[in-house]
């Protein structure tokens, strides 16, 4: 079975910091991988994904991601942090099912804080 | 009205109530799953269903049952559930093509208070 694995339950940046957020993943296949992100009361909101193709890919509000197989990573990164960016994240990983299609795996998660 | 849509937005029961979750999307998608998001713990997937079959059920109690009576419309049926069971139910949908993966749209979630 797949898994996720967020490094970091909190992390804590300066407005205008760059944003890391850590994710490895254990799959004996070739992974498509997800970054979520989620704002208080509401549900979760698709940042980017990885399927196949070029190894880093961007997402929306300058979020973007490098997926690097030797090293089973798929961190998130940001240049510049905003307070709006302030939010839970979450790293996934899609696992095929017994029966037909897939489903995701989902990471504990990382809280952003972003301080002025 | 696009996207995935959970109601109610809050519920709160007693432990021998019988009540029942709505999802519905308005996407197209063939595929529907619900989530459990507890406190501090990863997203559990409870559900899973490929069109309007489920293919997975991933241990759940039968306190929680589900329906998907079409490809716009997912149920999650409660009765007799514990105070354990408090936490933030997810809905998501997907166009789920066996060998591609395009992600989830997920809903706002039910909040549901066990008392």
């Amino acid at each position: 079975a797949q898994s996720v694995t967020q490094l970091g339950s909190h992390v804590s940046v300066s407005e205008g910091a760059l944003v890391l957020l850590r994710c490895n993943y254990s799959s004996s296949v070739p992974p498509y991988l997800f970054w979520y992100v989620q704002y208080p009361n509401q549900g979760l909101q698709l940042l980017l994904k990885y399927t196949t193709g070029a190894t880093l890919v961007k997402g929306i509000n300058g979020f973007e991601a490098e997926f690097k197989k030797s090293e089973t990573s798929f961190h998130l990164t940001k240049p510049s942090a905003h307070m709006s960016d302030a939010a839970e994240y979450f790293c996934a990983v899609s696992e095929g099912l017994n029966q037909a299609g897939t489903a995701l795996i989902f990471g504990k998660g990382t809280t952003l804080s972003v301080s002025s | 009205e696009t996207g995935v849509t959970q109601t109610p937005r809050h519920l709160v029961m007693g432990m021998t109530n019988k009540k029942s979750l709505k999802c519905e999307q308005h996407l197209g998608h063939n595929a529907m799953y619900w989530y459990k998001q507890s406190a501090k713990k990863p997203l559990e997937l409870m559900f899973v269903y490929s069109l309007e079959e489920r293919v997975e059920n991933n241990s759940v109690p039968s306190r929680f049952s589900p329906e998907c009576p079409n490809s716009s419309h997912l149920f999650l049926h409660l009765h007799t559930l514990q105070p354990e069971d408090s936490a933030l139910y997810l809905c998501a949908s997907s166009q789920d093509t066996l060998g591609e993966y395009h992600g989830y749209t997920f809903g706002s979630g039910t909040r549901l208070t066990v008392v």
